[in-house]
């Protein structure tokens, strides 16, 4: 079993929907969770940080944890036509390295 | 205007050959990272450096070298013990301390065999 598990889509979405992704993970150790958005050809970029349970929330996105469950999401608002991208989560205890899902592609279409 | 450099953007190896990737990061980060993304399996972890002159292996080291001479630069030599070398390579930094601090990329090297 991997350590992160993301389902790899590809999702495609009206502009102006909202967006779901999530990720599983099997090590209840983990405490520190990250999404990063990928363009194509380009490298991942931070979007949002998370230590632990609860909600976070900057601008559109909002980031949630669940660690009862071993489940975090990516919500994204009113999508739009530039969030077209590969989103990855990942995740670690703090004393390790980071572990990635394998990404869900996105496509909003206007 | 603060980020990570990576060059080239694209590199073709022949067989036998060594070749290096460049990684210089101007974010004042004490950490280095490298990583591999294929298709389907994600990043996985090559090297990291939390410090000048000290490396560690990551979880698919075999094939590969790194040095750590200035903070600001972690170069990595795929070998011709690499013997499927073809993919994109990331090279990642973050502040000092612990390791759950957040990375941030370089925008990637493309690897692929002549």
């Amino acid at each position: 079993q991997k350590e992160v598990e993301q389902d790899p889509g590809p999702l495609s979405v009206p502009e102006g929907a909202i967006v779901s992704l999530n990720c599983t993970y099997s090590n209840s150790a983990f405490q520190y969770f990250m999404w990063y958005r990928q363009y194509s050809r380009k490298g991942p970029e931070l979007l949002m940080y998370t230590y632990s349970s609860g909600n976070k929330e900057d601008g559109r996105f909002t980031a949630q944890v669940d660690k009862s469950s071993k489940y975090i999401s990516l919500f994204i608002r009113d999508s739009q036509p530039s969030d077209s991208a590969t989103y990855l989560c990942a995740m670690n205890t703090g004393a390790n390295n980071l572990f990635f899902g394998t990404g869900t592609r996105l496509t909003v279409i206007p | 205007d603060g980020g990570i450099t990576q060059s080239p953007k694209y590199l073709f190896r022949k067989e036998g050959q060594n070749v290096t990737l460049s990684c210089e990061q101007n974010l004042n980060h004490d950490a280095m990272y490298w990583y591999r993304q294929d298709p389907g399996q994600g990043l996985r972890l090559i090297y990291y450096s939390q410090i000048v002159n000290d490396f560690q292996k990551g979880d698919i080291a075999e094939g590969y070298s790194v040095s750590r001479e200035k903070k600001e630069s972690f170069p990595l030599t795929v070998t011709s013990a690499q013997k499927n070398p073809t993919a994109f390579y990331l090279c990642a930094s973050s502040t000092a301390g612990s390791i759950s601090q957040p990375q941030h990329f370089g925008d990637g090297t493309r690897l692929s065999i002549l």
